[in-house]
This record gives C-alpha cells, structure tokens and sequence, in this order.
C-alpha cells in the first residue's frame, strides 16, 4: 500500500515550452502533496506544499508564476513548469502526506526533466 | 528555524560489516520526529527508519538502528551486516510534531557504498 505515481518519469522539452508533471496517491488519500527538486548528488530542495482545494504554500526563492501548482482532487496534484528553460533541467520529486499516519510521507519515483 | 547536518558526504563499508552515519540537528521543538531515507540510484525515495523523540527507546528495523541521543541532538544510524543493495545516498530529515504542517527538513545526504 501506500504507492505514490509520477507521470512521466522523463521528458525533455524545448526552451520556452511548458512542462506539467502528475503525482497521484494510488491507494490512499492525500490532503498535502509536496514537490522537492534535487540536483545531482545533493539533497531535495522542497519548493512547495500543496493543499487539496486550496493554494499552494510556496517556499522563499521559488516563483509560483513560474512553478505552477494544482491539488484538484484528494489524489492528484500537478506541478507546470512554464516557459521552461535549461536552467530548470532537474529531478523532481512529489510526495504525499498519509492522513492516517500524518507524520509519514510517501515518495513517487522523480521526474527528470531536460529543458533544450 | 531547524536545521539538519549530515557531515559525511561519502562513506564506504565491506559487504556484512557494519557502518554508521551521522546526524546532528538543531531545534527549539520538543515534539518532533526523526527519519533517515534511503536513495538508492534509482532515486526512489525510501523510508528506512523512523524515531519519535518523546520515546526514549532507540527505533530499530532489522539490520538498521538509530542511536538518538536528544539532549546532544544527535541522531546516527547503524547499518549492521552491510548488503550490496545497501548502496545508496542517505538522509536524514526532522518534521516538526506540533502545528504540524508535514514539512521535512532534509540533512544534505551522505553517500554510501558497499563493496563486495
């Protein structure tokens, strides 16, 4: 149980388009998803929370125009990179809080994003 | 604001021996939680092991086990009897238990490998 989805797992894009990534809670529901990026050999790099039905909470730094986030339903959140450029050419992670166990989140398996 | 260290970018352990990495972290919180997380290079996110601080008793699970020491905030943990497949970058992370928002500070990571 407990099983997290991204979709799509890599995608390379030109400069300038837009990029959406899902992350799903297959078999549980998820009022708080979180999106991390990470760079090669480094940490993960929260950059927002999303809330079921209401705005993300975006960490200082990062541009909510350019990192757009939704959380329609209690098991789907979407993270749209816009007007993508190389700099944003990363591994992002999702992650979904357990309403159960709140303490305990759950992690889908990255997106590696290449922007030309 | 809390803050999460791991000072040991890169370790390395023989198969079947044992290998203990470090954490320190630093807060203000008295209810918190303590995590390590595996990422092998798969880069799926794994929960390894997970301590509440109001408890005393050291989190074990199987070969891996946490020394937590909450009056030096200190958080290590031991991998007993080293596997190949134990091979991986590891984190270590806090999460605040009250007002809880789920949020996980992330320590920058250290990389394990296990030689056969």
């Amino acid at each position: 149980g407990a099983v997290v989805s991204q979709h799509p797992s890599r995608v390379i894009c030109k400069s300038g388009t837009s990029v959406k990534i899902e992350c799903r809670s297959l078999d549980f529901q998820a009022t708080t998803m979180f999106w991390y990026r990470q760079f090669p050999k480094q940490s993960l790099m929260l950059m927002a929370t999303s809330n079921e039905g209401s705005k993300a909470t975006y960490e200082q730094g990062v541009e909510k125009d350019k990192f757009l986030i939704n959380h329609a339903s209690l098991t789907l959140s979407t993270l749209t990179v816009t007007s993508a450029h190389p700099e944003d050419s990363s591994f992002y992670i999702c992650s979904a809080r357990s309403e159960v166990k709140a303490e305990t989140q759950y992690f889908g398996p990255g997106t590696r994003l290449l922007v030309l | 604001a809390q803050t999460v260290t791991q000072s040991q970018p890169e370790m390395s352990v023989q198969e079947a021996e044992t290998v203990t990495l470090s954490c320190t972290y630093d807060t203000s919180e008295n209810n918190y939680y303590l995590f390590w997380y595996k990422q092998p290079p798969s880069r799926q996110m794994i929960l390894v092991i997970r301590q509440e601080a109001y408890k005393q008793q050291n989190a074990t699970e199987n070969r891996f086990s946490v020394n937590f020491q909450k009056a030096a905030k200190s958080f290590s943990l031991k991998i007993s009897d080293s596997q190949l497949g134990d091979t991986a970058m590891y984190f270590c992370a806090f999460m605040k238990r009250t007002g809880n928002t789920g949020k996980l500070i992330f320590g920058q990571g250290t990389t394990l490998q296990v030689k056969p």
